[in-house]
């Protein structure tokens, strides 16, 4: 079947570590997206990618990085320098910037 | 001002009645979503449309582009519809097609 997983479902993590986030998709979709969603707030976006190899900043990209060395891959590596990086973390494809977006599960991060 | 705004912020009815959920934004766009994320955390698309209406199963969707203004509603209701239903807009004059989320709508259906 083909979608979107995200890995793992929640993730523990103590302060000053950095954390990568799993995301991959086997839709053959070319755009990719991360997002971050907090208690009583829309979803807002960090980083998408509309082509292998290249990717750009979302609203709230600072203390966050990314790749996308491959076509099914999009992981999201959150630094250090994140202030507040405790958080519900999805990850989004589409075929094609601008059409429907099919999400991951999601990811919890918990920063202790 | 939010660019995107739903109503209501929460919302509880009865297992059989018509909800009605409603969407209004102030941005220009090319398409808007309807997505369904459930206790989970899981989202779901349910809709996208850029004008008039759209019906799946118990579900419509309906978009007024000159008013700005879309609406979900749900017809004979059930508690396995009880989730937050996220309205998303999509397009405009950005450098992609940015999508921008509401805040979401939390909808219990208790029997």
């Amino acid at each position: 079947d083909g979608g979107i997983t995200q890995s793992p479902k929640y993730l523990f993590r103590k302060e000053g570590q950095n954390v990568t986030l799993s995301c991959e998709q086997n839709l053959n979709h070319d755009a990719m997206y991360w997002y971050r969603q907090d208690p009583g707030q829309g979803l807002r976006l960090i980083y998408y990618s509309q082509i292998v190899n290249d990717f750009q900043k979302g609203d709230i990209a600072e203390g966050y990085s990314v790749s996308r060395e491959k076509k099914e891959s999009f992981p999201l590596t959150v630094t250090s320098a994140q202030k507040n990086p405790t958080a519900f973390y999805l990850c989004a494809s589409s075929i094609a910037s601008g059409a429907s977006q099919y999400f991951g599960p999601g990811t919890r991060l918990t920063v202790l | 001002k939010n660019e995107v705004e739903q109503s209501p912020q929460n919302l509880t009815a009865q297992e059989g009645e018509f909800i009605t959920i409603n969407c209004s934004y102030s941005v220009g766009i090319s398409a808007l979503h309807w997505l369904q994320q459930h206790p989970g955390g899981g989202i779901v698309s349910l809709f996208m449309l850029s004008s008039g209406k759209k019906k799946h199963g118990r579900l419509i969707a309906t978009i007024n582009i000159q008013e700005k203004h879309s609406s979900l509603h749900i017809t004979a209701s059930h508690p396995r519809d009880s989730a937050v239903y996220i309205c998303a807009v999509g397009g405009g004059k950005t450098s992609y097609d940015k999508v921008i989320f509401g805040p979401g709508t939390s909808l219990s259906v208790i029997p």
